[in-house]
């Protein structure tokens, strides 16, 4: 089965600093979504983008659909301690109104932050 | 509102063991999934459901049986648990394009 290739694998960056992660794939997509995954718990969205090129924020975190449609990019600035986890990019192409909802993962980008 | 919950949290089988995994939901969504999460390989698509009484394979359906008897649940069945399926599983339910998913279940094969 297809999965989206993700990078970084893995980050380790201090406290403050700016975070940049992207996820490719072969086939187009017409809607990204980054999650965030804590430990021991499921996946939670927090950016779901729409349309090429759009560029969306939700507070210290942006992220792009590419002009492409096969990429996305995640951003996060002045990082703090409950950006730890691991960030999944999902892509999905709907075929209908009526048509299933499957998303394909990335292999996430796990966010260490070094004190 | 609890969202999506999953039963159990925890669960150790021996091989061949049968056992079933149970995703409720309270949202009245009408599609509803069950991924498996492996180290390195992300999450992938077991099997869905697009509305009560309706199931379809998705990527790693193997060795997997589902049942949506009712909206709101939607069960998975390990018929003859292989060590293969040590996985943590992953519930999500939506209505349009947003998953929302459960805590998860950690299930070990022995």
């Amino acid at each position: 089965g297809q999965q989206l290739n993700q990078s970084p694998q893995s980050m380790f960056i201090q406290e403050g600093e700016d975070v940049s992660m992207n996820c490719t794939s072969s086939s187009i997509f017409n809607t990204w979504l980054w999650y965030k995954q804590d430990p021991g718990e499921g996946p939670v969205l927090l950016i779901a983008l729409y349309k090429a090129g759009e560029l969306t924020s939700n507070g210290r975190l942006t992220a792009q659909f590419g002009i492409t449609r096969k990429d996305s990019f995640l951003n996060i600035s002045a990082s703090i301690p409950s950006d730890v986890g691991i960030y999944f990019c999902a892509g999905q192409l709907l075929v209908s109104n009526f048509g299933n909802e499957k998303l394909t993962f990335g292999t996430g980008t796990r966010l260490t932050i070094i004190p | 509102n609890a969202g999506v919950t999953q039963t159990p949290k925890f669960r150790v089988l021996k091989t061949g063991q049968s056992m079933t995994l149970l995703c409720a939901q309270d949202m009245n969504h009408e599609y509803m999934y069950w991924y498996r999460q492996d180290p390195g390989m992300g999450l992938r698509l077991i099997h869905y459901s697009v509305g009560e009484g309706t199931t379809a394979k998705g990527e790693v359906p193997d060795g997997y049986n589902v049942s949506r008897l009712k909206k709101q649940n939607f069960l998975l069945g390990l018929e003859s648990a292989a060590p293969s399926q040590t996985s943590v599983y992953f519930c999500a339910s939506s209505l349009s394009d947003t998953q929302y998913f459960g805590p998860g279940t950690r299930l070990t094969v022995l």
